[in-house]
Order: structure tokens, then sequence, then C-alpha cells
């Protein structure tokens, strides 16, 4: 069974760094398209990060140069870095594989708070 | 970015109508959409991709049409465990761009 689960998200300080993980069973992380899709307090969705089997990365637009996706292939978990971050930040985080595809499956989400 | 225009914003509906949600995307994408609902508190779940793909598991009462830039999510029947928010999402390309959502409340 395919499992997804988000942690490492809390309340931060505007201007501080967060790491939120994913670790995931029943498929290969490496072997996937994994995303980040954000969704604030009563808002809708908002697509973050994606990173490819074979490295590539993208970014939105509000994120580019404070947030970076990774993956820990012996770990079989996708990471989120988050610097600089800011109250327009707060949200639940959700990772996904295949998040178009046939297969796509959603993990719980992780609330991160950016309040002083 | 390509931008997603969804509608309605929101649609009231009883059991057993049928009911039609639109996507239109700012410019051409091919078949390079899917759509999701969320219900409050959960993931989003992929019901429909490329287009008019049903994901597995998924009823059979939901279908999707379109390409190039106006699509469209229809269920055929609403049942009661349905009404939640849909929403559509473009994977075209990056930054990949979601619908502002459409909730769908019992009349």
């Amino acid at each position: 069974e395919v499992q997804l689960v988000e942690s490492g998200g809390g309340l931060v300080q505007p201007g501080g760094s967060l790491r939120l993980s994913c670790a995931a069973s029943g498929f290969t992380v490496s072997s996937n398209y994994m995303s980040w899709v954000r969704q604030a307090p009563g808002k809708g969705l908002e697509w973050v990060s994606v990173i490819y089997s074979g490295g590539s990365t993208y970014y939105a637009d509000s994120v580019k140069g404070r947030f970076t996706i990774s993956r820990d292939n012996s770990k079989n978990t996708l990471y989120l870095q988050m610097n600089s971050l800011r109250a327009e930040d707060t949200a639940v985080y959700y990772c996904a594989n295949e998040i178009a595809a046939a297969g796509s499956n959603w993990g719980q989400g992780t609330l991160v708070t950016v309040s002083s | 970015a390509i931008q997603m225009t969804q509608s309605p914003s929101s649609l009231s509906a009883s059991v057993g109508d049928r009911v039609t949600i639109t996507c239109r995307a700012s410019q051409g994408i091919r078949n390079d959409l899917g759509w999701y609902q969320q219900k409050p508190g959960k993931a989003p779940k992929l019901l429909i991709y490329a287009a008019s793909s049903l994901q597995s598991g998924v009823p059979s009462r939901f279908s999707g049409s379109g390409s190039g830039t106006d699509f469209t999510l229809t269920i055929s029947s609403l049942q009661p465990e349905d009404f939640a928010t849909y929403y559509c999402l473009q994977d075209y390309n990056y930054p990949n761009t979601f619908g502002q959502g459409t909730k769908l409340e019992i009349k």
C-alpha cells in the first residue's frame, strides 16, 4: 500500500527556517516525480515545487530562492527546506507523488504557521 | 504563469442532480489537466487525469472532457458523498497552477 507521511511542521517566526519531510512507503521516491502543494487556512490549493526522478526541480515564483526541494533515496523521503519564511507561507503543506497522473497519492498534510 | 479560471465558485445542488464545473486556461494546455475533490480537513483526491481519464477507484458518475483551453468536470447523478470542493490543475508547464475551486453544497 502506498503511503506518504509528512512531518516537520510547526510554529516559526518570520524570517526563520523549517524543513518538512515526507516519508514514503509502497513505492520508490526516486522513481517518481514528487511534488509539494500548500493550502493557506480557508484558501485554495497552491502548487509549490516538484522534483523529477532525474533530479530536475521547479518552483512557484512565490517560493523561488527561499525553498529547496530534495530527496534522500536511502530513506525514501522527500524534503522541503523552507528559509526566510513569511506570514503568507502559513499553510498546510501536502506532498504528493505523480500529482496529475494515474496512481497519484497524497499525504495527510503538515501545518506550518509563521507568526511572531 | 498559466491562469486557470474555474466556474462557478460555488454551486448548490440536490442529490441526483447532474452538475458541470468548468475550467478555462489562459493558453492552450493540450489535455494536461487534472480534477481534484477535497473534503474539509482532508487531502485532495485526484478524480480525473489527462482531462478525461478516470482515476482508479473513482465512481463512473464522474467524467471529464475538453482539450486546449476549455475543460469540464461532470457528475452525472450527485450522491451525498460528492458534496465537497473541486479544483482543476494544469500540469502542462511549470509552475503548475490550480483553479480557485468550486464549492459544491447541498440545496
